[in-house]
């Protein structure tokens, strides 16, 4: 099975910082990753798919980039909403699996 | 707009069997694969299983914690994705979400849109 690492597990940032995700696969899995937030008591939302590609209706401020095994989540100018629990997945093969989520929290 | 509805969960002891449903809107239903993940109590997510569409044989997947006990099925003529779960354990405990699966670069990614959830509480 691949094993999705996310970095670091948690982290706190101010209004209007930009911050960066990192999301590691135990083997190369192509651009088969996706990106996810979820804010607390919701359903997780679809923020990338394919590594960089934006779901439609997500601000350009999220942004996706990597390959291979080594893959980012950039957050431009936080805002309070964005204040969350990201995730990343693979679909490269089954089982698909998640990271173990980065928790952004408000400084 | 696109709605996954899930049903089904609540309180099961261990060992027993609960059936979950998602009722899809919104979009071709059958067009797309399917998925189902869960969430423990203040854990991260899981994907357990999915169930490809009819042009792909209505074959599925499914995660290592399940095999064996949960079946995914779906209903085209009815928009509807089903989740059988027998011989539940105590750490099946979660909310259970449905999630359409869309396609990108020849795979299919879980996710687009998800469902609210349904609560499974596997206790005696």
């Amino acid at each position: 099975d691949i094993q999705m690492t996310q970095s670091p597990s948690s982290l706190s940032a101010s209004v209007g910082d930009r911050i960066t995700i990192t999301c590691r696969a135990s083997q190369g899995i192509g651009n088969y990753l996706a990106w996810f937030q979820q804010r607390p008591g919701k359903a997780p939302k679809s923020l990338i798919y394919g590594a960089s590609s934006l779901q439609s209706g997500v601000p350009s401020k999220f942004s996706g980039s990597g390959s291979g095994t080594d893959f980012t989540l950039t957050i431009n100018n936080l805002q309070p909403e964005d204040f969350a629990t990201y995730y990343c997945q693979h679909y490269k093969s089954y089982p698909l699996t998640f990271g173990g989520g980065t928790k952004v929290e408000i400084k | 707009e696109v709605q996954l509805v899930e049903s089904g969960g609540g309180l099961v002891q261990p060992g027993g069997s609960l059936r979950l449903s998602c009722a899809a809107s919104g979009f071709t239903f059958s067009d797309h694969y399917m998925d189902w993940v869960r969430q423990a109590p203040g854990k991260g997510l899981e994907w357990v299983g999915r169930i490809r569409r009819k042009a792909n044989g209505y074959t599925t997947e499914y995660a290592a914690s399940v095999k064996g006990r949960f079946t995914v099925s779906r209903d085209d003529s009815n928009n509807s994705l089903h989740l059988q779960m027998n011989s539940l354990k105590i750490e099946d405990t979660a909310v259970y979400y449905c999630a359409r699966g869309d396609s990108s670069g020849g795979s299919w990614y879980s996710g687009a849109y998800w469902g609210q959830g349904t609560l499974v509480t596997v206790s005696s």
